[in-house]
């Protein structure tokens, strides 16, 4: 069974870099036709996606995000990471790893449990 | 750059039907996911492809899309369908989420 786990520092101090990783086990990313994807959620707000990457490295941002956002993945260690640099207290959110579905459909179909991340004002 | 538009909030009582609604420029030419969330839990997707259900998603939730409207449709709505649900697409290689439906069974 595909598990998703995301880890990392719950707390992350303004104008610093939020670093990331998500585990996957049960499936090889590297043997996997799926991309990867990190998504956020704002306390009490939406769902804003973060960007997409392939285990060969082929990577979609969002726009918005784009100028301070990497992601990266490992396939030896079957983890990609996440890093969002110049923090705000805009910033703080659950970040959820995800499998996304690229091959025409577009879906996120199975989901970490997320991890909140805390950005002080 | 793309968007979806969600009503924030829908009311059902219980039994009855639920629609809830996701709005975009020709959003029937682009495939629809729709995921439910409950407090403290992660998404869920119950429907990908406009109408199509996961294995283990009731069959009272289906899904349908056209123009620019996709719609979520949950039959004999029960209480524990109350959660928020957002639609998603991809648009000029973006993922786009509408803002979320809090639908709330009374």
């Amino acid at each position: 069974q595909l598990q998703v786990q995301e880890s990392g520092p719950g707390l992350v101090k303004p104008s610093e870099t939020l670093s990331l990783t998500c585990t996957v086990s049960g499936d090889s990313i590297s043997r996997s036709v799926y991309y990867w994807g990190w998504i956020r959620q704002p306390p009490g707000k939406g769902l804003e996606w973060i960007g997409s990457i392939y285990y060969s490295g082929s990577i979609y941002y969002n726009p918005s995000l784009k100028s301070r956002v990497t992601i990266s993945v490992d396939t030896s260690k079957n983890q990609l990471s996440l890093k969002l640099s110049s923090v705000t207290a805009a910033d703080t959110a659950v970040y959820y790893c995800a499998r996304h579905n690229l091959g025409g459909t577009y879906y996120f179909d199975y989901w970490g449990q997320g991890t909140l991340v805390t950005v002080p004002s | 750059s793309y968007e979806l538009t969600q009503s924030p909030s829908v009311s059902v009582s219980p039994g009855q039907t639920a629609s809830i609604t996701c709005s975009g420029y020709k959003l029937g030419n682009k495939y629809t996911s729709w995921y439910q969330q409950k407090p403290g839990q992660s998404p869920l997707m119950i429907i990908y492809q406009d109408n199509k259900r996961p294995s283990g998603i009731p069959e009272r939730f289906s899904g349908s899309s056209s123009g620019n409207t996709g719609t979520l449709t949950i039959s004999g709505t029960q209480a524990m369908d109350e959660a928020d649900y957002y639609c998603q697409t991809w648009d000029s290689s973006t993922v786009v989420f509408g803002g979320g439906t809090k639908l709330t069974v009374l």
